[in-house]
């Protein structure tokens, strides 16, 4: 089993809809968890991190966390085409600083 | 955040040679990670880099093959050794500090641009 799990893609929405990316995890000791974008041929950038259950809010974006599930998600609201792009989620495990990064999903948003 | 570079910014290379990517951000971090990304892969973890002291590998990564040095808190070198095609790749580094500006600030690792390797 995978550290960090999330569905390849492609994902595609339309302009103006909301994208929801997942995540799972498979230690249950993790105890920060992180969004990042990656455009074609650039680095990841950080969007969001959450370590409370629950959702947390930013702009268009929210994260939701479920711990009991293992279960982490990235929800995009009024999607832009500009939003296109591959999105890694990323796990803390412990208290070592020792982050795992998801496959990525690979959202595009059609005009 | 931080201000990361990396240099070279792509290179191409013969087999059997060696290249040194450098890392160079512009804030004091502890640590400083080095990552490889296939195409179309996620990021994988090389080595961890510590001031003042030798760098932590990940399994399938060995020291003869990918020496790193950490002279100081704000520059770090990567060398691909005995470089062979399946070595082609994106190396990033980067580092780990805290959100700016936010309540609940969390560490983190923010990324270098990366550096584009093709292996000949």
């Amino acid at each position: 089993q995978k550290e960090v799990e999330q569905n390849s893609g492609p994902l595609s929405v339309p302009e103006g809809a909301i994208a929801s990316l997942n995540c799972t995890y498979s230690d249950r000791g993790s105890q920060s968890f992180f969004w990042y974008r990656q455009y074609s041929g650039k680095s990841p950038e950080l969007i969001m991190f959450i370590y409370s259950n629950g959702d947390k809010e930013d702009g268009r974006f929210t994260a939701q966390l479920n711990k009991a599930s293992q279960y982490v998600s990235l929800l995009i609201r009024d999607s832009q085409p500009s939003d296109s792009a591959t999105y890694l989620c990323a796990v803390i495990k412990g208290n070592n600083n020792d982050m795992r990064f998801g496959a990525g999903t690979r959202l595009t948003v059609k005009p | 955040s931080a201000v990361i570079s990396q240099k070279p910014s792509r290179d191409i290379c013969q087999r059997g040679t060696s290249l040194t990517i450098q890392c160079q951000v512009d804030s004091q971090v502890t640590m400083m990670f080095w990552y490889r990304q296939q195409p179309g892969q996620s990021l994988t973890l090389i080595a961890t880099a510590n001031q003042g002291s030798e760098a932590t590998y990940e399994s399938g990564f060995v020291i003869d093959k990918f020496p790193i040095s950490r002279p100081n808190l704000t520059f770090s070198t990567l060398t691909v050794s005995n470089m062979s095609p399946e070595d082609s790749s994106i190396y990033l580094c980067s580092v780990e500090m805290g959100t700016s500006g936010r309540d609940d600030s969390q560490e983190t690792q923010y990324f270098g641009p990366g550096t584009r390797l093709l292996v000949l």
